[in-house]
Parts: structure tokens; sequence; C-alpha cells
């Protein structure tokens, strides 16, 4: 799977949006884009994921560059509870074995009021 | 629908001493991980399991881990014995395929080997 490239950590106002950068720039055509999030003492949490088109679900929305070599994961209306360190992955989705994440560091998101 | 079940949520230990976590995935998926995160890490697969059979075992450290999920449902992970650097959360998590756009996460069980 590629590596991913992520800052370290982000601040964000409650209410505003939360615009969280994932480089991925040797990412292959057949890998995905995943987004998890995992808050202090609790297992991580998937969020979204794509592949070429921009997504959106109840949670967030993905935007994919055209080349695919950058995302961004957007929380449109952040709160408190939306701290938390969140992870930008790309994985493959062929019939093989070990589908398992790898995970990074991720971006830890502090939302203040 | 009830989530990934792990015990204990806690667990210190002397090292040299030996200590296994449980895992209980959601009804009905098939395949199970298990993940250890050191503080300030992301987490990383220990192993992969597709009902009862091991998919991926390449990162566990076979010397001192084991892990098994006799009737495809629960699974257990055994390390024996502790040392220092594996105090960790260890996590578990199932999907309802071995290809599956979503993992599900329980709690984790923290070691602190002492």
């Amino acid at each position: 799977d590629a590596k991913t490239t992520q800052p370290t950590s982000m601040d964000c106002a409650e209410g505003r949006a939360a615009n969280l950068p994932c480089n991925h720039s040797t990412i292959s055509g057949n890998e995905y884009v995943y987004w998890y999030r995992q808050i202090h003492s609790q297992g991580p949490q998937y969020i979204i994921h794509g592949l070429k088109n921009n997504e959106t679900n109840e949670m967030a929305s993905l935007i994919i560059t055209e080349d695919r070599k950058s995302s961004t994961l957007i929380l449109p209306h952040a709160t408190l509870r939306d701290t938390a360190v969140y992870y930008c992955i790309v994985r493959t989705e062929a019939n093989q074995a070990g589908t398992a994440l790898i995970f990074g560091k991720g971006t830890t998101l502090s939302v203040s009021s | 629908e009830a989530g990934v079940a792990q015990s204990p949520r806690y667990k210190i230990i002397e090292k040299r001493q030996s200590v296994a976590f449980w895992c209980n995935p959601i009804s009905g998926h098939a395949t199970l991980y298990w993940y250890q995160q050191i503080l300030g890490q992301g987490p990383k697969l220990l192993i992969q399991f597709q009902n009862n059979g091991v998919v991926d075992d390449s990162q566990l450290p076979k010397d001192r881990f084991s892990a098994e999920r006799l009737k495809g449902v629960d699974s257990t992970l055994k390390i024996q014995p502790a040392k220092l650097e594996d105090s960790a959360v260890y996590l578990c998590a199932s999907s309802l395929m071995q290809i599956s756009n979503e993992q599900f996460f329980g709690p984790g069980t923290r070691l602190t080997v002492l």
C-alpha cells in the first residue's frame, strides 16, 4: 500500500469547517483513499472512503484531486466531539489476502469552543 | 447491533509473565484482526483471521505471541513471556467479509508491562 503524509496537528473552532489534508503521491490506480478517526481511549472508527470521485456521507466529505495525489477530509461543522486523531489510509480492494489497514501517525485535530 | 467486545480493558503485569486477551467480534463477521498500538503511533496489524483460518500473521512475533480463533467466532491473543516493549493497546477489529470497506474496532485492551 502507498504511504500517506499528514500534518501532525490542526486546530479548528467549534462550528467551523475542519479541512484535513493528506498527500498520497505514489497512490496506484486501484488504491482507494480511506479515512478513519480515533477518539481518545477508543478504537478507530471508519469515516469515509473514495477512489476518484468526491464522496459525502453523514459524517464528512472527501475531496480527491484529479491526479489523485492528494485528498482533503472535510468536517463541515466541527464539534468538540470531533476532537480525535484522523488517519488517512490508501488501500487496495483487490481479491487478495492481507487487507488490513496500514496506519500512519495521523493528524490530531483539536476542536475548541 | 452490539459492537466488538474486548476484555479485559486494562491489564498490568510484570515482565516475563503471561497474559491473554479476548475478543468477540460482531455477529456474522467472518474476518477478525488483532492490532497493536504503541503510544503515539497508529495501530499495527498483528494477525488477520478469515473464519478460523489465518490470512496474515507476518508481523506477529511468533516467539512470544500466539492467537487462535478456534470456532471462527471469538478469538484470544496471548503473550508469553511479556517484555517491556509489549506495553501497548491491543485492538481487535472485525469486518463482514475479507474484502470490506469498513472495519469495526473494539475499545482495546491497555497492557502495561512493568
